[in-house]
């Protein structure tokens, strides 16, 4: 099965309020992580990433935070906007492997 | 500046056809993927290639092969299409694995009657 898996699969948040989208990975090997974004009719776009030696990291109106203790992923934005409406993937490549594997992915539903 | 470029972009095809389905990257990458996406389920690897001229089996290869003459082209053939085949299918290409994203192209909608 999927080592690289979402919470939940679908996560409600009204506009200007902080989204937490959750990830796990099961790979203590993986060394390097990666959220995409994905709108409709599009392809997955690159929104943050994360090396292993790093415990948090920000972008703008994003920060991705990993623990490494419980193998643990996650993706704050910031003042949620309605273009933030999308399915969101983590992914994780284990030990400089040549591939990358994606999580399932969770889809972010904005409230007005 | 184009990135990952796909086509065709919608395909509708009978059971038993064949068809390819081409992917090009303007960037100069030297990792190219293919992927296919299922509703409900994220994306599965299906082909990918480390350079020109070589390729390697993903998670889900049956039914398809790939080839890579050019270094930015990554083509991905079904040579007898299937109703399972039906998906969405990205392409996607990275200067190096680690610590580099990968860049996708908007994916090829493909029908199988």
């Amino acid at each position: 099965g999927e080592s690289v898996g979402l919470h939940l699969p679908t996560l409600s948040v009204q506009e200007g309020d902080n989204s937490i989208i959750n990830c796990a990975y099961s790979n203590s090997a993986s060394d390097y992580f990666i959220w995409y974004k994905q709108e409709s009719g599009k392809g997955p776009q690159f929104i943050i990433d994360i090396r292993s030696n790093m415990d948090k990291r920000q972008g703008q109106r994003v920060t991705v935070l990993l623990n490494k203790t419980v193998k643990h992923l996650s993706l704050q934005i910031a003042a949620t906007q309605p273009g933030d409406s999308a399915v969101y993937f983590c992914a994780e490549n284990r030990g400089r492997d040549d591939k990358i594997i994606f999580g399932k992915g969770t889809r972010l539903h904005i409230l007005p | 500046n184009a990135g990952v470029t796909q086509t065709p972009k919608f395909r509708v095809l009978k059971t038993g056809q064949s068809m390819t389905l081409l992917c090009a990257q303007d960037m100069n990458h030297e990792y190219m993927y293919w992927y296919r996406q299922d509703p409900g389920m994220g994306l599965r690897l299906i082909h990918y290639s480390v350079g020109e001229g070589t390729t390697a089996k993903g998670e889900v290869p049956d039914g398809y092969n790939v080839s890579r003459l050019k270094k930015q082209n990554f083509l991905l053939g079904l040579e007898s299409a299937a109703p399972s085949q039906t998906s969405v299918y990205f392409c996607a290409s990275t200067d190096r694995v680690y610590n580099q994203p990968q860049h996708f192209g908007d994916g090829t909608r493909l029908s199988i009657l």
